[in-house]
C-alpha cells in the first residue's frame, strides 16, 4: 500500500464548479499536511498547509481527518486557471520526511 | 532573488556516460533536497542535505551521488545514467526539514 495514496482523476468539471479531492495516508503519527499545485511542465509549489481545525484561503478549503487519516481540499466556483494537479503531501514523524502523493488531475472547462 | 535555479533544463544521455545535475538557492536555506518525478508515481526523494557538509540518502539513492560543500549549491552526480534513469528531477530548498519546499523548475533527462 502507497504511503499517501491519490485518486488520480482526471475530474473534468465546469467552470463555476464545486469540486473535491481526497487523500489517505497510512501513518497515524504523521506531523503535518500539504498541499500542492503543479501546473503541466512546471514545479510543484505550495497551494496551501492543513491544519487540524480546517482552513481556508479563498476559495480554497482544506480539512484534516485524523482518525480516518485523511485529508481533503474543496475548491469552490473553479476558474479556468485551477487546471493542474493537485499533489498532497504529508510529513511521516518518523524520519521527518515528506511523502508526495501521485497527484491529482483536475480540468476545468468553459 | 532567484530562488533555486537548477541547469541543465534538459538533457539526453547514453546508457554508461555520467553527468553532473546542478542545484543552486539563494535563500539561505539549511535543507536541500533531490526528487525524481515518474509518470503515475509521486515525487521521491533521492538524497537530502541539512546543511554544508552533511548529506544523506533518501528513499532511491541508487545510482546517485549528492556533496553539499556550501549552503547554497547541491549538485546530483550521475555515476553511470541507465534508461531507469530517465525522469524530471527537481530540486528542492526549505528552511528546515518538513516545512514548505520551494522547487527549482526541474531537469528533464532521456537516457537512451
Amino acid at each position: 500500500r502507497k504511503e499517501v495514496e491519490q485518486d488520480p482523476g482526471p475530474f473534468n468539471v465546469p467552470e463555476g464548479a464545486t469540486v473535491a479531492f481526497n487523500c489517505t495516508y497510512s501513518n497515524s503519527a504523521s506531523q503535518s499536511f500539504f498541499w500542492y499545485r503543479q501546473d503541466c511542465r512546471k514545479e510543484p509549489k505550495l497551494l496551501m498547509s492543513v491544519y487540524s481545525s480546517g482552513n481556508e484561503d479563498g476559495r480554497f478549503t482544506a480539512q484534516l481527518n485524523r482518525a480516518s487519516q485523511y485529508i481533503s481540499l474543496l475548491i469552490r466556483d473553479s476558474k479556468l486557471s485551477d487546471s493542474a494537479t493537485y499533489l498532497c503531501v504529508v510529513n511521516f514523524r518518523e524520519g521527518n520526511k515528506l511523502v508526495f502523493g501521485a497527484g491529482t488531475i483536475l480540468r476545468v472547462k468553459s | 532573488n532567484a530562488g533555486v535555479t537548477q541547469t541543465p533544463k534538459f538533457q539526453v544521455l547514453k546508457t554508461g556516460q555520467s553527468m553532473t545535475l546542478q542545484c543552486a538557492q539563494d535563500m539561505n536555506h539549511e535543507y536541500m533536497s533531490w526528487y525524481r518525478q515518474d509518470p503515475g508515481m509521486g515525487l521521491r526523494l533521492i538524497h537530502y542535505s541539512v546543511g554544508a557538509g552533511i548529506t544523506d540518502q533518501g528513499e532511491v539513492p541508487n545510482g546517485y551521488n549528492v556533496s553539499r560543500s556550501t549552503t547554497e549549491d547541491f549538485p546530483l552526480r550521475l555515476l553511470s545514467a541507465a534508461p531507469s534513469q530517465t525522469s524530471v528531477y527537481f530540486c528542492a530548498s526549505s528552511y528546515w526539514d518538513g516545512e514548505t519546499q520551494y522547487f527549482g523548475p526541474g531537469t528533464r533527462l532521456l537516457v537512451l
